[in-house]
């Protein structure tokens, strides 16, 4: 069975620029999450899919942050314009539905120059 | 609010030498606690979980953890460390009232041969 996967593993980016990350989590897995780990801090949640809903955005740190599920497969987080501060390392998780057990991606190392 | 801390931001061991690394929790309730595992380039990979019952679990890897309500604790241990080992080690918590993972800051392993 296929894990999480991400698209791209890397990203380097001009300030200003906009970037867009995909994950596609394990098949059937309704729960996706969005967690970011900025340099020398904890790993922090963002938002949270149940299909195609997103259930909790309350982690997204403002309106730059777009995300996505439509159809409820893959989704996509879009930073418009990028900034500085967005460099991390932008995990995706899956689980099932009433699943505790999240499964990770590989992550996608964003760069902003 | 909940919390997960781990006080140990590096650790060094010697390889075949025995490995414990520190989690405290604070959370209302029992959490969900979950310890995670990066290797350079790699995911966050899951090594072990508890949710409840019997309180010593066994993840893969020869890893296991310790739930010990009284001491809000769930530390991580190895008894023979091998130079694969060195990597990150995240510890989190999830409770079922929320929807997301909280994580501690990290802690970096690395094995002296």
């Amino acid at each position: 069975e296929a894990g999480v996967t991400q698209f791209p593993s890397h990203s380097v980016i001009e300030k200003g620029q906009t970037v867009t990350l995909r994950c596609d989590p394990i098949s059937g897995h309704d729960n996706l999450y969005w967690y970011r780990r900025v340099m020398g801090k904890e790993i922090k949640f963002l938002l949270h899919f149940v299909k195609e809903s997103k259930q909790d955005e309350s982690g997204m740190p403002n309106n730059r942050f777009l995300a996505e599920r439509t159809g409820g497969t893959y989704s996509t987080l879009k930073v418009q314009p990028a900034e500085l501060e967005d460099s991390g390392v932008y995990f995706c998780a899956s689980s099932l539905w009433g699943g505790e057990t999240q499964y990770f991606g590989p992550g996608t190392r964003l760069l902003v120059l | 609010a909940q919390s997960v801390t781990q006080p140990d931001i590096h650790i060094t061991v010697s390889e075949g030498a025995s490995l414990e690394l520190r989690c405290n929790y604070s959370y209302g309730a029992t959490p969900y606690l979950f310890w995670y595992v990066q290797s350079p380039g790699q995911g966050l990979q899951l090594l072990l979980k508890y949710f409840s019952g019997d309180t010593l679990v066994q993840g893969i890897k020869g890893f296991e953890a310790e739930f010990k309500r009284s001491q809000s604790s769930f530390n991580l241990r190895k008894p023979s460390v091998h130079w694969s080992d060195a990597a990150e080690y995240f510890c989190a918590g999830f409770n079922n009232a929320g929807n997301m993972l909280t994580f501690g800051g990290g802690t970096r392993l690395m094995v002296k041969p």
